[in-house]
């Protein structure tokens, strides 16, 4: 099992909707990210925070709004997406300012937009 | 400018033997850290084994071991002994200082009973 929590597994959502990805991690992890992840290809980096401050984002759209309420958990809002926003969606964790610290990724959410 | 390449997007290997996946990576900074990834086709992506650049022994994880030849800037994973369970695409990654991880492309692993 891993010790990276997302929810939803799955989400179908329309162009119109808002919705929110959740994630969670208990192990005492200072930065979180989130990462995009289309078929057959490379997870592509969206954000990460660092001690609950956002210190990356990769010039991602609008439509994607990230939130880290503590420590423990990092959410990804999503406001008028497009279908080509449909694809996996993994949230990791890692001890933060060390280079010996893998990321520690989540099942993630699949996520298909109509 | 691509940090880490992955020159084989699709590798066969018959079950019980050993199979080698190339990495290769780019970087000036001194310290970094080099890591192999497995996500089978449910998503997960499950991490294997690490590689720090100033270590001087090859790391190694039951089947998993990591040929890292810094002068080359090399860090292929071998798998000893293929099972069936190892079919899955396999990752490259990087770590350089300030949480920057970058990822390879990727490469097919299928095992062939």
């Amino acid at each position: 099992d891993t010790e990276v929590t997302q929810t939803p597994k799955h989400l179908v959502m329309g162009m119109t909707n808002k919705k929110s990805l959740k994630c969670e991690q208990h192990m005492g992890h200072r930065a979180m990210y989130w990462y995009k992840q289309k078929a057959k290809k490379p997870p592509e980096l969206m954000f990460v925070y660092s001690y609950e401050k956002l210190s990356i984002n990769e010039s991602v759209p609008s439509r994607f709004s990230p939130e880290c309420p503590n420590s423990s958990l990092l959410n990804l809002h999503l406001h008028a997406l497009q279908p080509e926003d449909s694809a996996l969606y993994l949230c990791a964790s890692s001890q933060g300012e060390q280079s010996n610290s893998p990321l520690h990724f989540g099942n993630g959410t699949r996520l298909t937009v109509t | 400018a691509q940090k880490i390449t992955q020159t084989q997007p699709g590798m066969f290997v018959q079950e019980k033997e050993a199979v080698t996946l190339d990495c290769t990576y780019d970087t000036s900074d001194p310290s970094y850290g080099l890591f192999w990834y497995k996500q089978p086709s449910s998503g997960e992506m499950i991490f294997l084994i690490y590689q720090g650049s100033y270590d001087q022994q090859n790391a190694t994880e039951g089947r998993y071991s990591l040929n890292f030849q810094k002068a080359r800037k090399s860090a292929n994973l071998v798998i000893s002994a293929s099972q069936l369970g190892d079919s899955a695409m396999y990752f490259c990654a990087m770590i350089l200082t300030g949480n920057q991880f970058y990822f390879g492309t990727g490469t097919s692993l299928t095992v062939i009973p």
